[in-house]
């Protein structure tokens, strides 16, 4: 059974650009959620979607956005990037309300 | 909305000695509790995991503990070994709100066991 497969695993944008980030959950699983990763602050919630509709939204900025697909697939987007943005950015499938299981994360570096 | 608070954010052991993990969190009405162990550039994977309506969990090496009135819980790993080095993270899964679909996540442990 494959597991969650986030892409792409690593990325270097400049300040200003925006970036897509993608990610494909465990089969069957129709919960996904995402989680900004940063040294010292540990895993943040950026939001969480069940069946295309966005269920809860963290406490960052109006430039973090997300959206499901049919399929269960994510996708996250940073849109006008700021130094600050580089994380990394993980991705977790549930079957419920309970267990995640994350991807490996997209590394973003923000120049 | 929910804080989780974790202690220490570094411990470094003796292999075979006993390693103790304290996180508090603010939401009384939270019924969902995780740990996560994160290996050096590897995604975290949950270890165990501990409900509300349960004191305590066990798993070979590793147990949870869970004081409700107090709302803090606690891992507990024993006869450390080296590969048990890694990043720990706590967690509590919000009921209020409506937020029930989140985890809160500590700022996690660094555990260093040494031979």
């Amino acid at each position: 059974k494959a597991g969650v497969t986030q892409t792409p695993r690593y990325l270097i944008k400049t300040r200003g650009q925006q970036v897509t980030l993608s990610c494909s959950p465990i089969s069957g699983h129709r919960s996904v959620s995402w989680y900004q990763q940063t040294p010292g602050q540990g895993l943040q919630f950026l939001f969480e979607y069940f069946s295309e509709t966005q269920r809860n939204k963290g406490n960052f900025p109006g430039r973090f956005s997300g959206r499901q697909f049919s399929n269960s697939r994510s996708e996250m987007n940073v849109s006008t990037l700021e130094l600050g943005d580089s994380a990394l950015y993980l991705c977790a499938s549930s079957a419920g309300a309970n267990v995640l299981t994350f991807g490996a994360g997209s590394r973003l570096t923000v120049l | 909305g929910e804080n989780v608070e974790q202690h220490p954010s570094t411990l470094s052991v003796q292999e075979g000695d006993s390693a103790v993990i304290k996180c508090t969190y603010s939401d009384s009405a939270s019924n969902y509790f995780p740990w996560y162990k994160q290996e050096l550039g590897k995604r975290p994977q949950l270890i165990i995991d501990i409900r509300s309506n349960v004191g305590e969990k066990k798993d070979q090496r590793i147990a949870v503990t869970l004081n409700k009135t107090a709302k803090h819980f606690s891992l507990h790993i024993t006869e450390t070994q080296p590969e048990d080095s890694a990043v720990y993270f706590c967690a509590a899964r919000e009921m209020s709100g409506g937020s029930n679909y989140k985890l809160t996540f500590g700022k996690g442990t660094l555990l260093t066991v040494n031979p």
